[in-house]
């Protein structure tokens, strides 16, 4: 079993709409969580981080269940700007500081259409 | 834009070169790392550095030579590459230990031929 996990997609979907990606982990020592973005041939970037509370930016919304391992992101009104890969990140490895490391799920690509 | 600086952008290396690959950030990050992608996957580890120890090696071949100078500086040695080791690599950083959200250079456009 891998160790992230994400629907690969695609999503495609008209601007406007919501769309919503899942993320289930493994590790339950799991301790931070996050979703990047990546575009095509660049870097990850950051989008939100997760916590147990729940955080909203703007149009996005993360959520994090420990209890079933479960990750989320909400996107409300897609742009046509927000086509791009959607990584959910968990640390993982042993609990001493050094050896956690950021792993990733394979990407959920969402496509928003006019 | 990325403060993770990383050079060069596109490199492209015979199977018998040595090359490096260097990446630079001044956000007095303590932990740095090098990630390894492929096309249509997503970024796998390849090594850690943690205030500038090597904490973590992902089993990594030895024609890949890690080195961090200095706290602000991380670079990856190449040597008798392969074509399929032809990748995007990426560097990262974050402020503590290695559980706090990284940043990631533009990444260098490695091609063996």
């Amino acid at each position: 079993r891998k160790e992230v996990e994400q629907d690969p997609g695609p999503f495609n979907v008209p601007e406007g709409a919501t769309v919503a990606f899942n993320c289930t982990y493994s590790n339950s020592a799991s301790q931070s969580f996050f979703w990047y973005r990546q575009d095509c041939r660049k870097e990850p970037k950051l989008l939100m981080s997760v916590y147990s509370s729940g955080n909203e930016d703007g149009r996005f919304t993360a959520q994090l269940n420990r209890a079933s391992q479960y990750i989320s992101l909400l996107i409300r009104d897609s742009k046509l700007s927000d086509s791009a890969t959607y990584l959910c990140v968990v640390t993982s490895g042993v609990m001493d500081t050094g050896r956690r490391a950021l792993t990733f799920g394979s990407g959920t690509r969402l496509q928003v259409q006019p | 834009d990325t403060e993770v600086t990383q050079t060069p952008k596109h490199l492209v290396m015979g199977m018998t070169n040595k090359k490096s690959l260097k990446c630079e950030q001044h956000m007095g990050h303590r932990a740095m790392y090098w990630y390894k992608q492929k096309a249509k996957k997503p970024p796998e580890l390849m090594f850690v550095y943690s205030y500038e120890k090597l904490s973590i090696n992902e089993s990594v071949p030895s024609r890949f030579s890690p080195e961090c100078p200095n706290s602000s500086l991380l670079n990856l040695h190449l040597h008798a590459l392969q074509p399929e080791d032809s990748a995007l690599y990426l560097c990262a950083s974050s402020q503590g230990g290695a559980d706090t959200e990284a940043f990631f250079g533009q990444g260098t456009r490695l091609t063996v031929v």
